[in-house]
């Protein structure tokens, strides 16, 4: 099974700062990483898909970056509705599994 | 606009089975695959399931392979999980979602609003 491992697993951060959350596969997946954002009590929303790619309707402060086995979501000039937890996904092959997720917290 | 619907938590006792239903709408169901992803309390998502949109392929987490079964029913639009042999560590919120395309390599593009299963005694 292929292994996603992410970091921070917290982040402290202000609003209007830049911050990026990296993932790192443990074995290479080409480009088939996506970016979910999750607030308390809320399902997943989808933010990136094939590593880069912003899915409609979502901010263009978000970016993602990588391809192989590292990968990186970066949030310019953070906003206070950006507070929420964060999970790389892997979609190469199954089982599809998750990073640990990053809170980010004021 | 795509909908996912999921029906009501439930407490179950060890052992004990449980079938989640999730109804599609805003979409054409037959064209996607589905998956579902659950989230023990406080921990992160856990993939666990997907079936392909023609039904022929499905795929399983090694925890849940052997004891959940997914299935659709493309004239009801509607997901299903049935869960047997369930444990103590099943519980959790179960989601239903839609792979962004007709390959089992998307991503999640629309999640159900969760329906929370607790296995207790």
């Amino acid at each position: 099974d292929i292994q996603m491992t992410q970091s921070p697993s917290t982040l402290s951060a202000s609003v209007g700062d830049r911050i990026t959350i990296t993932c790192r596969a443990s074995q290479t997946i080409r480009n088939f990483v996506n970016w979910y954002q999750q607030k308390p009590g809320k399902a997943p929303t989808l933010l990136i898909y094939a590593a880069s790619t912003l899915q409609s309707g979502v901010p263009s402060r978000f970016s993602g970056s990588g391809s192989g086995t590292d990968f990186a979501l970066t949030i310019r000039s953070l906003q206070p509705e950006d507070f929420a937890t964060y999970f790389c996904q892997q979609s190469y092959s199954s089982p599809q599994g998750f990073g640990g997720g990053t809170r980010v917290e004021i | 606009q795509v909908l996912l619907v999921q029906s009501g938590g439930h407490l179950v006792k060890p052992g004990g089975s449980l079938r989640l239903s999730c109804e599609a709408s805003g979409f054409i169901f037959s064209d996607y695959y589905m998956t579902w992803v659950r989230q023990a309390p406080g921990k992160g998502l856990e993939w666990i399931s997907y079936i392909s949109s023609s039904d022929t392929y499905t795929n399983y987490a090694d925890s849940v392979r052997g004891r959940f079964t997914i299935s659709r029913d493309s004239a009801k639009n509607t997901l299903y999980l049935q869960m047997n042999s369930l444990r103590v560590e099943d519980t959790a919120v179960y989601y239903c979602a839609r792979t962004q395309s007709a390959l089992a390599t998307g991503s999640l593009d629309s999640w159900g609003q969760g329906s929370l299963v607790t296995v207790s005694s």
